[in-house]
């Protein structure tokens, strides 16, 4: 069972280009999220998704930053018109679903966004 | 605001000693907590977790300890090993399908031979 996949693994934009990171779930989850890590911080809620739906994006910045997790194929984080400040690196979670209990959120390798 | 705390940025311990790890929680709703490990340019990795309804939850040399009185948290692994060093995460959640976590700054565990 193939873990957490995020694509690419490492991310060079310049200023004002746009930024798509994938992210596909382990098999038989449907919840999505996305966390960003700032160097030497912790990670940070961004946005949690099931399929075609934003269930909480309370930590989305409210400009340029865009989340979706179609029917098919993998979530997406889009940033437009990146700035320096987006430098960061952007983790994906995901958990299988249980009305009983929490769920432990397992985690892709990161996407490291670099913006010069 | 940070609710997830961990004080303490870096810990050294010597092989087969103790290591313990501490993390502090302000908001009361949390009731689900879990510790991370992660490794440069890696995600985190998920170690142990533990419900609001115990105190206490092991697994192989990893022991998370919960006191829900001084919202307060530890993990404890013995013996350290070097192969343990990494940075260490808490992360707190609420006990319903679906929620965010929210994590602390991390602890720098380094484990010398």
């Amino acid at each position: 069972n193939a873990g957490v996949m995020q694509n690419p693994r490492h991310l060079v934009r310049r200023r004002g280009q746009e930024a798509r990171l994938r992210c596909s779930p382990m098999k038989g989850h449907s919840h999505v999220y996305w966390y960003r890590q700032l160097p030497e911080e912790g990670l940070k809620f961004m946005v949690y998704l099931q399929k075609e739906n934003i269930i909480d994006e309370s930590g989305m910045p409210k400009e340029r930053f865009s989340a979706e997790f179609p029917k098919e194929g993998p979530s997406i984080l889009r940033i437009q018109q990146v700035v320096r400040g987006d430098s960061a690196a952007y983790f994906c979670a995901s958990s299988p679903y249980s009305v009983w209990s929490a769920d432990t959120q397992y985690f892709g390798p990161g996407t490291r966004l670099t913006v010069l | 605001d940070q609710q997830v705390k961990q004080n303490s940025p870096s810990l050294s311990v010597q092989e087969g000693r103790i290591s313990i790890l501490n993390c502090d929680y302000t908001n009361s709703m949390f009731d689900y907590f879990l510790w991370y490990k992660k490794y440069p340019a890696e995600g985190p990795t998920f170690l142990i977790s533990i419900s609001s309804i115990k105190d206490k939850n092991e697994d192989g040399r990893f022991t998370v300890f919960l006191n829900k009185s001084a919202k307060h948290l530890s993990l404890h692994i013995v013996p350290s090993q070097p192969g343990d060093s990494a940075v260490y995460f808490c992360a707190a959640g609420v006990n319903n399908a679906g929620n965010m976590l929210t994590f602390g700054g991390g602890t720098r565990l380094m484990v010398k031979p």
